[in-house]
This record gives C-alpha cells, structure tokens and sequence, in this order.
C-alpha cells in the first residue's frame, strides 16, 4: 500500500463549478501537508501550504487537513479554464531531515 | 534570479551509457532533492541532501549517485543506463525540507 494514495482522475468540470481533490495518507506522523499544481510538460509548483489540522485559504483556493481521518482536500472555488492542471498533494513528517511523499496526482480538466 | 536551473532538458541514451543531469539553484537553499516522475506514479524520490556534503537515499536510489559540495549544485549521476530509468527527473530545492520544494523544468530522458 501506498503512503499516500490519490485518484488519478481524470476529473473534468464546468467552468464555475466548485472542484473537490483528496488524498489519504497511512502515516499518522505526517505534519505538513501540501498542494502542487502541475501543467503540461512543467514542473510542479507550490500552491498551497498546511501544518497540522484545520484549513487554510488563499483566493480562490481553500485546503483541508483532517488529521482523525487521514484526509486531505483542496477545494476551487470559481473554477476557471486556465486551473486545467493535474494537482498533486504531497506531505511529510516534519523532522529536520524530512522527505516529501507525493501522491499521483489528479488530472483536471475546466471546460469553457 | 533564476530558481532551480536544469540541464539537459532532453538526452537520449544507449542502454550502459553513463551521464550527470546537472541541477544548481541560487537561492541560498539548503535542502534539494531529485525526483522521477512516471506515468501513475507520481513523483519518487530518489536521492535528498540537506547540506553540502550530506545526501542520503530516497525511495528509489539503485543505479543512481549524488554529491553535494557546493550548496548551489546538487548533481544525478546514472551509472549504468537502463530502459526502466526512462523517464522524467525534477530536481528541487528548500529552504527546509518540511516547507515545500522550488522545483526545476525537467530532464526528460529516454534510455534505448
């Protein structure tokens, strides 16, 4: 099993539409927890940044840690054609030599 | 300020050959990683430094070297190339390994 396990889509929405993307994780030791938004052909980058439990929120981007359950979520609000991207989340567990584990990633697809 | 600079962008390899993919980054970042993206698999980790002078094995470290002298420079050396070593490599940086990585374009290599 995975340490981190996330669908792989492809998930494809109306433009406007509010977009869910999730991850489970197993490792009850992962603290920090972030979201990478990756276009074709690019490297990823950074896009939203959690520790611990709760949300956070960024524009139109909102992301949930929910540590009881081992789930993550970031939700997109106002979706728009340019957010066709795959997301990848990805977490660790915090020590000062950390390594970051990825998911899959999600492919989404915004149609005008 | 150009962030995490790879090189080559593209190389195609005969299966035994050796090469270096070059990864430098002027950020003052302590922490850097190389990382193989697959189709399905997302990003693996293959070798991560902390420093200059300390590296240590990621999740998928057989056939590949790193060094870290300078705290700019992080190279990949694969020793004996392998078709099952195609793919895409991201080289990334942080300024702490919990805070999310910078990452780079990409080398995408083919082995034959």
């Amino acid at each position: 099993q995975k340490e981190v396990e996330q669908d792989p889509g492809p998930l494809s929405v109306p433009e406007g539409a509010i977009v869910s993307l999730n991850c489970t994780y197993s490792n009850s030791a992962f603290q920090y927890f972030m979201w990478y938004r990756q276009y074709s052909r690019k490297g990823p980058e950074l896009l939203m940044y959690t520790y611990s439990s709760g949300n956070k929120e960024d524009g139109r981007f909102t992301a949930q840690v929910d540590k009881s359950s081992k789930y993550i979520s970031l939700f997109i609000r106002d979706s728009q054609p340019s957010d066709s991207a795959t997301y990848l989340c990805a977490m660790s567990a915090g020590s000062s030599a950390s390594k970051i584990i990825f998911g899959s990633g999600t492919r989404l697809s915004i149609r005008p | 300020n150009a962030g995490v600079t790879q090189t080559p962008k593209f190389q195609v390899l005969k299966t035994g050959q050796s090469m270096t993919l070059q990864c430098a980054q002027d950020m003052n970042h302590e922490y850097m990683s190389w990382y193989r993206q697959d189709p399905g698999m997302g990003l693996r980790l293959i070798h991560y430094s902390v420093g200059a002078g300390i590296t240590d094995q990621g999740e998928v470290p057989n056939g590949y070297n790193v060094s870290r002298s300078t705290t700019e420079d992080f190279p990949l050396r694969l020793l004996s190339a392998a078709p099952s070593q195609t793919s895409v490599y991201f080289c990334a940086s942080s300024y702490g390994g919990d805070y999310g990585y910078t990452f780079g374009s990409g080398t995408r290599l083919t082995v034959v």
